[in-house]
């Protein structure tokens, strides 16, 4: 069956640029997340919904950061005004218990 | 603040072997703990999962312990394969459906 997807694979931005980072969560589930995952580290939270619901953004690292899912399914991550900094793997996960699905990430490359 | 973290960055295990990879947590209440494996370009895949009432489940090839007395989890890995290489990450989650918390990884390699 289908997991979770999410494009693009990889974004170059130059400083400045905003981009948009979309997540197809597995069909039916409820939870989403998001993740931001450094070089060498394990993913650290950014934001959770459930439903169309966000409820914890207490991840995100500034208000350039902005997530939504209007209808319940799609997310997409919106970054303005990219950092050098932002540059990691945004990694999203579903989930309809306890246990949380991954996609394969966004590699995002501020320059 | 509580953190999950891993008493070894990196491992080297002989094709065949066991291989154990271990984890200690602080957060006292946490509920649910997860081992997910994480290859190069990929996102984490779930490996294995286990409560805070269990201190023992096994899967296919893979047992969790969970030592809540210590706060220490370990993931062992039977007859380990040259596709069990990746960076192994324990995540602790206090409640359903709320935040994973991950360590930094342990990089398992095996040697043919």
């Amino acid at each position: 069956g289908a997991g979770v997807s999410q494009s693009p694979r990889y974004k170059v931005a130059k400083r400045g640029q905003d981009v948009a980072l979309r997540c197809d969560p597995i069909s039916g589930h409820v939870s989403l997340f998001w993740y931001q995952q450094a070089l060498g580290q394990g993913p650290e939270f950014l934001t959770y919904f459930q439903n169309e619901a966000q409820l914890d953004k207490s991840g995100l690292p500034s208000d350039r950061f902005f997530a939504e899912r209007p209808e319940g399914s799609v997310s997409t991550l919106k970054i303005q005004r990219t950092q050098q900094e932002d540059s990691a793997v945004y990694l999203c996960a579903s989930s309809i218990k306890e246990t949380q699905y991954f996609g394969p990430g966004t590699r995002l490359l501020v320059l | 603040g509580e953190s999950v973290g891993l008493h070894l960055p990196t491992l080297s295990v002989q094709e065949g072997d066991n291989s154990i990879i271990n984890c200690a947590y602080s957060n006292s209440a946490s509920d649910y703990f997860i081992w997910y494996k994480q290859e190069s370009g990929k996102g984490p895949q779930f490996i294995i999962d286990i409560r805070s009432n269990m201190d023992k489940r096994q899967g296919q090839r893979v047992t969790v312990l969970l030592n809540k007395t210590v706060k220490h989890l370990s993931l062992q890995i039977a007859a380990t394969q040259p596709g069990d290489s990746a960076v192994y990450f324990c995540a602790e989650i206090p409640d359903p459906n709320e935040k994973l918390t991950f360590g930094t990884g342990t990089r398992l390699t095996i040697i043919p």
